[in-house]
């Protein structure tokens, strides 16, 4: 059973608007949040993270929310450029195994002229 | 830039045969993972390590070995590759564990079992 979840496998966005790409996870000991950006041919990097902790981690255009009693993190990207065409991952990580984190389907971005 | 370097970044190979992909590090890194990447399946983790001669199992472990009988390689193994075992082949590495730190990925390695 998947423990992470990105329902949209594609999203189209308008350069210049904001991109809202969603996450659900199931195991509530998930604790610690990320978003992985990958290009065609190359490998995934790091983009945002979030800690349980908290609700929102913001960076220059990216922003993570994370609603911990839905079960549910989004990525926002404002305003939204062509760089940011890609696929986006999302990953979680458990308090009582900190060795290894669990990724989504991921959700493939294009982002419209 | 991590320094994390894959080889060979791309294979073609016949179903019975055996493969070795190798991961090579030079942060000096504990951890180690092996991904595969699959249309519709995102990242699955194969093995990963925590250590030198250190490994377990991920999710979807069968078909496949690793070894790492030093801090900067991590060996993955299919014994007998099936098509099945067509994939993208990410190692990642990460210094103080996934739930703190990091993942940086290597960049992949295309594998095609015919």
């Amino acid at each position: 059973d998947q423990q992470v979840k990105q329902n949209s496998p594609s999203l189209s966005v308008q350069e210049g608007r904001i991109s809202i790409l969603n996450c659900d996870y199931t195991n509530s000991m998930f604790d610690y949040f990320l978003w992985y950006k990958k290009y065609p041919a190359e490998g995934p990097t790091f983009l945002i993270s979030i800690s349980s902790i908290k609700d929102k981690n913001e960076d220059g255009r990216f922003t993570v929310f994370l609603n911990k009693s839905a079960k549910h993190l989004s990525l926002h990207i404002v305003p939204s450029q062509p760089g940011d065409s890609a696929v986006y991952f999302c990953a979680a990580s458990a308090m009582n195994r900190d060795d290894k984190i669990i990724f989504g389907k991921g959700t493939r971005l294009h982002i419209l002229p | 830039d991590a320094g994390i370097t894959q080889s060979p970044r791309h294979k073609v190979t016949e179903t019975g045969t055996p493969v070795t992909l190798r991961c090579h590090q030079t942060e000096n890194h504990r951890y180690m993972y092996w991904y595969r990447q699959d249309p519709g399946h995102g990242l699955r983790l194969i093995h990963y390590s925590y250590g030198v001669k250190d490994t377990d199992k991920g999710e979807v472990s069968d078909g496949y070995s690793v070894s790492r009988s030093k801090t900067e390689d991590f060996l993955l193994t299919l014994e007998s590759a099936t098509s099945s075992q067509t994939s993208v082949y990410f190692c990642a590495i990460t210094g103080t564990g996934a739930n703190t730190d990091t993942q940086y990925f290597g960049p992949g390695t295309r594998l095609t079992v015919l």
